[in-house]
């Protein structure tokens, strides 16, 4: 069964950092890009971040290039989101996933 | 980057009624491979998202077949036969074919 569990989330204060971690399971995760998303408050989906299965490319959505890093650790099956000065518009749920398959979600909430 | 135009943004049925959700983007979403890749998720009230369905029309393993999908270039329509419960949600388009990937808008299913 695949399984991708998000976690790192938590209240922290504008201009702060936060590196999410999403752990998989079920698949090899070696093969496939791996993609975040997010979803502020009561709003739809924002596609974010994605990384080949290699981490030969990476691509980001303008709200966060240059804030946001992705990357991942094949022998840990487990993919990253460094998040660095942080605004109150990037409160969300964060999601990781790939294909049919996404995590639970973790909540990243800036304020002050 | 590409726009997803999703309409309506809300919609209420009544269980065994088929309804139709349409996405345009606002470039055509045909790839360099000759692939189009537009997918349809599903987010029921208190999930993460679901792929349904992926280039257009391939319906995700154990998706009902009372989903389909259908378009090119830069129509898609999503249909559901014969609404049931669990389909209620919100429903979003997503295309991979350019980066920035972007999301619609969504489109809400509620019961009448």
């Amino acid at each position: 069964e695949v399984q991708l569990v998000e976690s790192g989330g938590g209240l922290v204060k504008p201009g702060s950092s936060l590196k999410l971690s999403c752990v998989a399971s079920g698949f090899t995760f070696s093969s496939y890009g791996m993609h975040w998303i997010r979803q502020a408050p009561k709003k739809g989906l924002e596609w974010i971040a994605l990384i080949y299965y290699d981490s030969s490319n990476k691509y980001y959505a303008d709200s966060v290039k240059g804030r946001f890093t992705i990357s991942r650790d094949n022998s840990k099956n487990t993919l990253y989101l460094e998040m660095n000065s942080l605004r109150s518009e990037d409160t969300a749920m964060y999601y990781c996933g790939m294909g049919p398959y996404w995590g639970q979600g973790v909540m990243v909430t800036v304020s002050s | 980057d590409v726009v997803m135009t999703q309409t309506p943004p809300s919609l209420s049925v009544a269980i065994g009624q088929s309804v139709s959700i349409s996405c345009k983007s606002s470039q055509s979403l045909v790839a360099s491979d000759k692939n189009t890749y537009l997918n349809w998720l599903l987010q029921s009230p208190g999930r993460s998202p679901k792929r349904l369905i992926y280039q257009v029309s391939k319906l995700d393993s154990g998706v009902p077949d009372r989903f389909s999908g259908s378009g090119s270039e830069k129509d898609f329509t999503l249909k559901i036969s014969r609404v049931e419960a669990e389909d209620l949600g919100v429903y979003y388009c997503l295309q991979g074919t350019h980066l920035p990937q972007t999301f619609g808008g969504g489109t809400k299913l509620e019961l009448k």
